[in-house]
């Protein structure tokens, strides 16, 4: 399958944990935030996505936590699965409004041992 | 559900060679999006419409065209394909911005 994962910083737990995966954006007038996520060989997958006039939203077994202070946005996975490995990607919609685009981060791999 | 879908999973082209990646949509999004997926570079974005016949260019335009005739399809064109441009692409589309972008498969195009 494809290997989107070659050099990208990856986090390693163990099924049945918590996962949190971090993404620092750089755009402080970003107002619309998405995580993504990519299993191998696939596109990417919507999860969750947030707004700027929120700091949390929950989905199932997922929350994306979002702090406009230090333009940082977080994914928390809940009761970690073997079927949650993927690599996660952050995006943040950037341009003017009418048509915008999203500028994605380089991704987070998520591994989880039985 | 959405349904993104792909002209090909796979496919090898010559140098020199153009070539056309098809993309479609069943929900009738007004926005799509052609994108290259390359380890550690992540996503980049090569062209976006925004409604029939409209076209942008993305951050990573040269090299290519695209095509938007109708509003469910959106043509990628490689005019002289270069093996730099051998790659993972991904389409996607979305109701507005603001709004989640749905993905594709992708096609894994070679350049030999």
């Amino acid at each position: 399958g494809e290997s989107v994962g070659l050099h990208l910083p990856t986090l390693s737990v163990q099924e049945g944990d918590n996962s949190i995966i971090n993404c620092a954006y750089s755009n402080s007038a970003s107002d619309y935030f998405i995580w993504y996520k990519q299993e191998s060989g696939k596109g990417p997958q919507f999860i969750i996505d947030i707004r700027s006039n929120m700091d949390k939203r929950q989905g199932q077994r997922v929350t994306v936590l979002l702090n406009k202070t230090v333009k940082h946005l977080s994914l928390q996975i809940a009761a970690t699965q073997p079927g949650d490995s993927a690599v996660y990607f952050c995006a943040e919609n950037i341009g003017p409004k009418g048509y915008s685009t999203l500028t994605f981060g380089k991704g987070t791999m998520l591994l989880v041992s039985p | 559900d959405v349904k993104v879908t792909q002209s090909s999973r796979y496919l090898v082209k010559r140098t020199g060679e153009k070539v056309f990646l098809e993309c479609v949509q069943d929900m009738d999004h007004e926005n799509m999006f052609w994108y290259r997926q390359d380890p550690g570079l992540g996503l980049r974005l090569i062209y976006f419409s925004y409604d029939v016949k409209m076209k942008e260019k993305g951050d990573i335009p040269e090299g290519y065209s695209v095509s938007r005739e109708k509003k469910e399809r959106f043509s990628l064109i490689l005019e002289s394909a270069s093996t730099n441009q051998t790659s993972m692409y991904l389409c996607a589309s979305s109701v507005g911005p603001f709004y989640e972008q749905y993905f594709g498969p992708g096609t894994r195009l070679t350049v030999t």
